[in-house]
This record gives structure tokens, sequence and C-alpha cells, in this order.
């Protein structure tokens, strides 16, 4: 059965900083998924990349699939204390209606 | 527009005991999802629904039922109630897999905790 494995499982950074996660699957996507959630709240849907290679961004964060579509990377610029909260990537998981989520990275943004 | 609502979004449940979380939707998805979340595993899928009348077990089913007699809803049924069976529950709906821009939306969630 497919996997996604997300890292690191977590990170505190310093506000106006750059940061990376990354979200590896053991099998080839065909849907990728970033969702951010906040504590005690639902998960709330940032983008979804399909083809390999594609690159989506949304005010300081940008998502991309590498073009083996194994790999999507998600990068925030300028970090702010908004930023935080628990980022997830998910995927098809190869049959109908049946979606599979990583564990999540937990990102803390230091005033 | 309301998007996802469940209900409750709290509840303490005695062992043995039973409960319904209910989901409804008006977006008018097709497809309905129940998650249940737990620190440090992310989300694991219970049952989903591609239809009224359709379920169909995730990989965590055991312990749960669902119905899906309406497009809009789709409640979640825990018949005995066990420790195990604490965790965050999520409801969630989407148009059918796979088509462009057919993300999942998500309910904020409840939390259950078995005594």
């Amino acid at each position: 059965s497919q996997e996604l494995e997300q890292s690191p499982q977590s990170l505190i950074v310093q506000e106006g900083k750059n940061l990376t996660i990354n979200c590896t699957s053991s099998k080839t996507l065909y849907g990728l998924y970033w969702y951010k959630q906040k504590y005690g709240e639902g998960l709330i849907f940032l983008m979804m990349l399909q083809k390999g290679g594609e690159e989506k961004s949304h005010e300081k964060i940008t998502a991309k699939l590498d073009e083996k579509k194994q790999q999507s990377s998600l990068h925030i610029t300028a970090s702010q204390p908004s930023h935080a909260g628990i980022y997830l990537c998910g995927a098809d998981g190869g049959s109908q209606g049946n979606l599979i989520f990583g564990k999540g990275t937990k990102l803390s943004v230091k005033p | 527009n309301a998007g996802v609502t469940q209900t409750p979004k709290f509840r303490i449940l005695k062992i043995g005991q039973s409960m319904t979380l209910q989901c409804t939707q008006d977006m008018n998805h097709n497809y309905m999802y129940w998650y249940r979340q737990d620190p440090g595993m992310g989300l694991k899928l219970i049952y989903y629904s591609v239809g009224a009348g359709i379920t169909d077990k995730g990989e965590v089913p055991n312990g749960y039922n669902v119905s899906r007699s309406t497009t809009e809803d789709f409640p979640l049924r825990l018949e005995l109630a066990a420790p195990s069976q604490t965790s965050v529950y999520f409801c969630a709906s989407s148009y059918p897999t796979g088509q462009t821009n057919s993300p999942l939306h998500f309910g904020n969630g409840t939390r259950l905790t078995v005594t």
C-alpha cells in the first residue's frame, strides 16, 4: 500500500526565516494535496499538484511536485506567526475514495 | 455557505456507551469520508461513501458503522465505546477524486474521549 512520509516531524523557526517541508511517496503520485491545520480546527486546503514538475504559489507558500511524481515540497518564504500549525500532505491511495495522509509537520514560528 | 458541519464538537463517553457523530455538507458533494486523527499518527480513514446508499470500509473500520441515506448526511456510529476510540474525528467531502480541483473539504472535528 502507498505511504506518505513527511519531514521534518516538527520545525521551529524564527519569524522572517524561510523553511521547507517535504513529502515523499512510496509510489507515483497522481494527485498531491497540501493542507494546513490549526489546533482544534479542521484541515484547510492549500494547494493541489498533479503534473510532474508542477509548481503552485499562494501568497508566501509555494508547493512543488518533482518530475518523477514521488516527492513534493512546501516552501514558506519569510515566515510569520500566522503560518504556525500542522501541515499535512495527502494523496490518492489508488482506489476510489481512498485518500491517504502523511503524519504531518508541526511548524512553530517564534516572533 | 456552511460547508461541512460536524456535531457535537466535544463528547465524553463511558466505556460501553454508544453515540452517533453527525456530519452534513451543503456542497452537493458525492464523496464523503470519516477520518480519525491520533497524536503523531496523521489521519486514518474509517469509512467513506461515493454516493447515497453506498459505503465502504477504510483503513480502520472496526468498532464503527456508517450510513448514507442522503447526499448531505453521513453519520458515524460507535456502538460500544472503547478507550481506543478516544480521538479527534473529522468528516470530509469532495467531488470524485482524480478530477481537477477536487480537494477534500473538512469539518472542524469532534473531540471524543472514552473513559
